[in-house]
Order: structure tokens, then sequence, then C-alpha cells
């Protein structure tokens, strides 16, 4: 069974600066599929960036970005020019890329809150 | 326009009593999703569906039960067997073919207080 941990429960920011999130993940598939979510105190989950695992390249929207070093099995998040509207928890995912069976089911971290400081 | 809607927002539930919670989505998905989340704990899967009709048990599926007799309705039961209810619940929904990078879209959750 996949699993994915996130070893930091609490990060903060300073407004404009930059702050990158932790993810690890552990699983024997080649091909899957990597998330972010967001959610802010509304608690509505928010997709933020997603990776592809046959992907070389890093994801990016505007301003978050991602380090995917599929070697080491590592996703972490960059928040560039932090706003306070970014503080929220954010969780990370996993999907298998395997259309069969029980595989579309997402495999969440248990969360980092983001806490940004004006 | 399309999405999830959960209700109650808000349910309030004594000891010993069953209660259900309501997901509908518009999205033409064909999976959709239970997960729990508490303090500390992240997401926890309770039930999923892939198909009308068929569904299977997540991680933490005793104590409630669910049903998929339609494809935009997938309501959740959280019995009086559940010891624990107190928790907030989402509900998400998914394609179950074709490209899995879509991710899921969520609801915006029902907090459920037992009294």
């Amino acid at each position: 069974a996949q699993t994915v941990t996130q070893s930091q429960p609490e990060m903060s920011v300073q407004e404009a600066e930059t702050v990158t999130l932790s993810c690890t993940y552990d699983t024997s598939e080649s091909d899957y599929y990597l998330f972010w979510y967001k959610q802010p105190p509304s608690r509505q989950m928010i997709l933020v960036i997603r990776q592809e695992a046959y992907k070389q390249q890093n994801a990016t929207e505007n301003r978050f970005s991602v380090n995917f070093q599929k070697a080491a099995k590592s996703f972490s998040l960059k928040i560039s020019d932090s706003q306070l509207g970014d503080a929220a928890m954010y969780f990370c995912a996993y999907r298998s890329a395997d259309s069969g069976g029980s595989n579309y089911k997402l495999t969440f971290g248990k969360g980092t809150l983001l806490t940004v400081n004006p | 326009d399309g999405g999830i809607t959960q209700s109650p927002k808000y349910l309030f539930r004594k000891e010993g009593q069953n209660v259900t919670l309501s997901c509908e989505q518009n999205l033409n998905h064909d999976a959709m999703y239970w997960y729990r989340q508490d303090p500390g704990q992240g997401l926890r899967l309770i039930y999923y569906s892939q198909i009308v009709n068929d569904f299977q048990k997540g991680d933490i599926a005793e104590g409630y039960s669910v049903s998929r007799e339609k494809k935009e309705s997938f309501p959740l039961t959280v019995t009086s067997a559940q010891k624990n209810p107190t928790a907030f619940y989402l509900c998400a929904s998914s394609y179950s073919i074709g490209p899995a990078n879509y991710g899921y879209t969520f609801g915006s959750g029902t907090r459920l207080t037992v009294v």
C-alpha cells in the first residue's frame, strides 16, 4: 500500500517570502500522480498543483511550483511571494496511474498547517 | 455550474442515533468517495464507489454504510456502531476511467457532532 508522509505539521512564513513544504511517499509503482491540495479556514479543498510521475519537468502554477525527485520519492511544494491568502492546511496526495481495481483512490498525508505572517 | 453539494453543513446527533449525510454531484463523474477528517489525522477513506450499485470499503469503514443507487448521489450513513463519529466529513468525485491526473473535486463538507 502507498503511504504519504508530511514531516512538518506546521510551518510559518513572512509575507512576500518563499516557503517549501515537504512530502515523501512510498510506492512500488513506476507510474502515478502526485497532488498538492490546499484547505483554507473555509475547509473547502482546492487543488493547487499536480505532477505526473512520467514527466521529468517540475510542474508550475503561478507562484506555486514543485520539486519532484522520483528516485528519492520526494514531492515538495514551493510557494513564492507568499500572500496572506496562502494561509491554509496543505495536503500532499498520491494516486496510482493504473486504472484497474481500487487504484483511483487518493492517499493523503496528514497535512502541514501554513501560517503567513504580515 | 457543475460541482458537488454536501448537506447539511452542520449536523448534530444524539448517541445511539443513525444519521445520513448527503452528497450530490452534477459533474458526470463515475467515482465518488467519502473521507473523514480529524485534527492531525489528515483525510482517511471511509467508502468509495466507482460505478452505480457497487461500492468498496476504505480504511475506516466500520460503523458506516453507503449506497449508490444513482450516479449523482452517494449518501453516507453514520450508524450507532460508530463509536467516535464527531468529525468533519468530505465527499469527493472523479472520473474512474481515462487519465487519473485530474484529481478529485470535493464538496464543502459536513461537520458532525455527537451531543
